[in-house]
């Protein structure tokens, strides 16, 4: 059974331009986070999906959307690059029971680095 | 609102050595409380949770136990090996949402 998974691993942008990243859950789960994680810090949460819709959104601005597809990937996209946003992209899925998003599992992630 | 907040790092431990990470949080509701680690190079992985008061996540040696009257969720393990050595995250999650500490570095030196 195939964990989370993530591509690219690895991107390098220039300020202004766009990037999208990818995520495929564990299987059998149905709701994917992203989380941004700068070096030496702890991740933070900038949204989660369920049912293809957007359910909850952290502190970031918009600038940072998303999208869940009916297989339940999803991507991570983030216009007008910002040096400050770089970091290791971090998605994580889990199973949701009665409303509420269960343990979460992470994927290896995304460096995207800003020049 | 929910945060959590934990020792800061880094830890260097000889083999063998005791170990505690302190984890505090602050919570609306009945947060169930996690502990991740993070290998170099590589995503978090759960090491244990713990989903209501007095009870004690383990796994690989490690325990941390909910103690809702003192709002802590402390990671022990009584004899660190070389193979240890990562950055422990706790984390607790309310509603759909994830809040992390910004982790503990461990180093255990043979």
């Amino acid at each position: 059974d195939a964990g989370v998974t993530q591509s690219p691993t690895h991107l390098i942008k220039t300020r202004g331009q766009q990037v999208t990243l990818r995520c495929s859950p564990k299987s059998g789960h149905d709701t994917v986070s992203w989380y941004q994680q700068a070096l030496g810090q702890g991740p933070q949460f900038i949204f989660q999906y369920y049912e293809e819709e957007e359910r909850q959104r952290g502190n970031f601005p918009d600038r940072f959307s998303g999208h869940q597809f009916p297989n339940y990937s999803s991507e991570l996209n983030v216009n007008a690059l910002l040096l400050g946003d770089s970091a290791l992209y971090l998605c994580a899925s889990s199973p949701t029971w009665g409303g509420k998003a269960d343990t979460q599992y992470f994927g290896p992630g995304t460096r995207l680095t800003v020049l | 609102g929910n945060s959590v907040t934990q020792m800061e790092g880094p830890v260097t431990l000889s083999e063998e050595a005791f170990l505690t990470i302190n984890c505090t949080y602050t919570a609306t509701g009945y947060p169930s409380l996690f502990w991740y680690v993070q290998y170099p190079g590589e995503g978090l992985q759960l090491l244990l949770k713990a989903t209501k008061a007095d009870d004690k996540g383990s796994n690989k040696g490690f325990e941390a136990t909910y103690r809702k009257e003192t709002t802590s969720f402390h990671l022990e393990k009584g004899s660190v090996q070389v193979s240890d050595s990562a950055v422990y995250f706790c984390a607790l999650s309310s509603g759909n949402q994830f809040y992390f500490g910004t982790g503990t570095s461990l180093t255990v030196i043979p």
